[in-house]
């Protein structure tokens, strides 16, 4: 399974807007992007997936460059309930599992 | 709520002992997977079961067995259970045998003593 890889931490202020990273070089041509949420003691929860350019919801957006070999989950104007992991996920259309890595703790300070 | 139940939610055992943690899937979801997440290890993969069928085997130990019934609930099977053995375990569904996007339950927290 391909490897991603992001940042162990992040701090940021409520109502910015906070970018964070992963690296995916040995992506698949059939993997897609997947960001979930995780508070504590709760089990992760879905944000977004992408499979190139620019995806956006009601919650994010993820953008993904032409080479696909990193992505970039946004959060506009965080609140302190934004403070969770954010794991990045390669997800296979033939894969039976999901991998999580480490993720990102990111912390909102008020 | 994502539609995934577990139970029970708190379990306290002793070492040696065998538990069995329950998850009911979102309705119509024919897909359960198991994930055990610790502080030291994150979340792991265990196993996942489409339709009654183990589909996927991850890091699992042979003291952990679990299986998917008729009706689609699964249950996680802990023997010999060991310290280490204290941790968060997820259940999560969805409805196709292929990930897709998954739905986690509210975790099942075991500790042994």
């Amino acid at each position: 399974l391909a490897k991603t890889t992001q940042p162990i931490s992040m701090d940021s202020y409520e109502g910015q807007e906070v970018n964070i990273t992963c690296s995916h070089n040995n992506i698949a041509t059939n993997d897609y992007i997947t960001w979930y949420q995780q508070f504590p003691s709760q089990g992760p929860r879905f944000i977004i997936q992408g499979y190139k350019t620019k995806v956006t919801n009601e919650v994010a957006s993820l953008f993904i460059p032409a080479d696909r070999k990193s992505s970039t989950l946004s959060l506009p104007r965080v609140s302190l309930s934004d403070t969770a992991v954010y794991y990045c996920l390669l997800r296979s259309g033939s894969a039976r599992q999901l991998t999580f890595g480490s993720g990102t703790q990111l912390t909102v300070l008020p | 709520d994502s539609g995934v139940t577990q139970t029970p939610k708190h379990l306290i055992t002793a070492t040696g002992q065998r538990v069995t943690l329950r998850c009911s899937p979102r309705s119509g979801d024919l897909s359960v997977y198991w994930y055990q997440q610790s502080l030291d290890q994150g979340l792991q993969f265990l196993i996942q079961y489409y339709n009654g069928e183990e589909r996927a085997k991850g890091n699992i130990l042979e003291r952990f067995s679990a299986q998917q019934f008729p009706d689609l609930h699964s249950e996680l099977n802990l023997s010999s259970l060991e310290l280490g053995d204290s941790a968060l375990y997820f259940c999560a569904s969805s409805g196709g045998p292929n990930t897709g996007e998954l739905f986690f339950g509210e975790g099942s927290r075991l500790t042994v003593l």
